[in-house]
């Protein structure tokens, strides 16, 4: 099983609707919960970190963990064309110090 | 801002030459990481460091050796280059602390090996 799982999408979004992306996780020791934003040819980009239960809001962007269920998603409000990216979860587990768990990425395309 | 940067974005090498990437963090982070990212594989840890002159092997690191001798600075050295390690390599940083684990990547390095 791996540790941190994704739809690989595509997942496919008009311009100015919710884009919903999910990720769980396998470990329930996990403490540290993390959205990167990666652009084609680019490296990731950090755009939410979330430490505890309930929702975290930035701007348009609200990360949600849930540790009860191991799953942690990230909602895009008013999404535009930029927000066009592959988004990584990734996971931090604590027995591991400060070693980082990825998923694969969801592949998401905003339609203009 | 933190800043990570990358040797080079792209490098092409043959098969069996050595190979050096270099990473520079200049946040003073005590963490360091290289990775390599393939299609469909996502990210893969290859060594990290959490200390000068420390290093941990990752998921991956045959083939590979790292060389920290200076907080800011992290190096991957492909001993002996092999087509299969075509890939695009990727540095983090992050600081050490309950609170900090937050890793910010260089632009990447597109290594081609033929």
């Amino acid at each position: 099983q791996k540790e941190v799982e994704q739809n690989s999408g595509p997942l496919s979004v008009p311009e100015g609707a919710i884009a919903s992306l999910n990720c769980t996780y396998s470990d329930r020791v996990s403490q540290s919960f993390f959205w990167y934003r990666q652009y084609s040819g680019k490296s990731p980009e950090l755009i939410m970190s979330i430490y505890s239960n309930g929702d975290k809001e930035d701007g348009r962007f609200t990360a949600q963990l849930n540790k009860a269920s191991q799953y942690v998603s990230l909602l895009i409000r008013d999404s535009q064309p930029s927000d066009s990216a592959t988004y990584l979860c990734a996971v931090n587990n604590k027995n591991t110090g400060n070693q980082f768990y990825f998923g694969t990425g969801t592949s998401l395309t905003v339609i203009p | 801002d933190v800043k990570v940067t990358q040797s080079s974005r792209y490098l092409v090498k043959r098969t069996g030459e050595k190979v050096f990437l270099e990473c520079v963090q200049d946040m003073d982070h005590e963490n360091m990481f290289w990775y390599r990212q393939d299609p469909g594989l996502g990210l893969r840890l290859i060594y990290f460091s959490y200390d000068v002159k420390m290093k941990e092997k990752g998921d991956i690191p045959e083939g590979y050796s790292v060389s920290r001798e200076k907080k800011e600075r992290f190096s991957l050295i492909l001993e002996s280059a092999s087509t299969n390690q075509t890939s695009m390599y990727l540095c983090a940083s992050s600081a050490s602390g309950e609170a900090s684990y937050e890793q910010y990547f260089g632009p990447g390095t597109r290594l081609t090996v033929t």
